[in-house]
């Protein structure tokens, strides 16, 4: 079993959709929990973080963690096409996170 | 923008030849890191260092060597590629007092060896 799990899609919205985007892990010693965003031909770019669990708000993005069930989701509001891009989740734990455990990516278009 | 560059950012070379795959940073970050990214898998961390002249083997195996000598520097080399390196290879850097889930990307480098 991977320790992250993620589904890649392909995934495609139409302008002004809410996205959700889900991983699931099976350590249950990850404490850090992050979503990163890769356009095409780019490198990933850290798009949000969160400590254990909860909520994280950040504009249209949320980042939401479960740690009873195992479940990392990232929500996008009033998605836009400029949205359009893969994205990965990471989680890493506490005391080791250099070494973060990345998905597949979910790589997302959104249609003007 | 990240200032983390990586030069080339795509390579076509034959099989058992030498490369190295040069990566710099301007943040004066102490980590650094290298990943290797096939299409639709995960990223896998190769190689990191805490800072100069220190280097650690990741946990995907990797025939690759870095080397950091300088703080804003850590080239990969292969010294005999084989089509089975035929992959993305990202860089990253990380500050010292930061979380290094923090980790800045450059742009990568898309190696095809035939």
């Amino acid at each position: 079993q991977k320790e992250v799990e993620q589904d890649p899609g392909p995934l495609s919205v139409p302008e002004g959709a809410i996205v959700s985007l889900n991983c699931t892990y099976s350590n249950s010693a990850f404490q850090y929990f992050m979503w990163y965003r890769q356009y095409s031909r780019k490198g990933p770019e850290l798009l949000m973080y969160t400590y254990s669990s909860g909520n994280k708000e950040d504009g249209r993005f949320t980042a939401q963690v479960d740690k009873s069930s195992k479940y990392i989701s990232l929500f996008i509001r009033d998605s836009q096409p400029s949205d359009s891009a893969t994205y990965l989740c990471a989680t890493a734990t506490q005391g080791g996170s250099e070494k973060l455990v990345f998905g597949k990516g979910t790589k997302l278009t959104v249609n003007p | 923008e990240a200032d983390i560059y990586q030069t080339p950012r795509y390579l076509v070379i034959g099989t058992g030849k030498k490369i190295t795959l040069e990566c710099s940073q301007t943040m004066g970050h102490d980590k650094m890191y290298w990943y290797q990214q096939d299409p639709g898998m995960e990223l896998h961390l190769i190689h990191y260092s805490y800072g100069v002249n220190s280097t650690e083997k990741g946990d995907l195996s990797s025939e690759s060597t870095v080397s950091r000598i300088r703080t804003e520097h850590f080239p990969l080399t292969l010294e005999s590629a084989r089509p089975s390196h035929t992959s993305q290879y990202l860089c990253a850097s990380s500050d010292r007092g930061t979380a290094s889930y923090e980790q800045y990307f450059g742009p990568g480098t898309r190696l095809t060896v035939t």
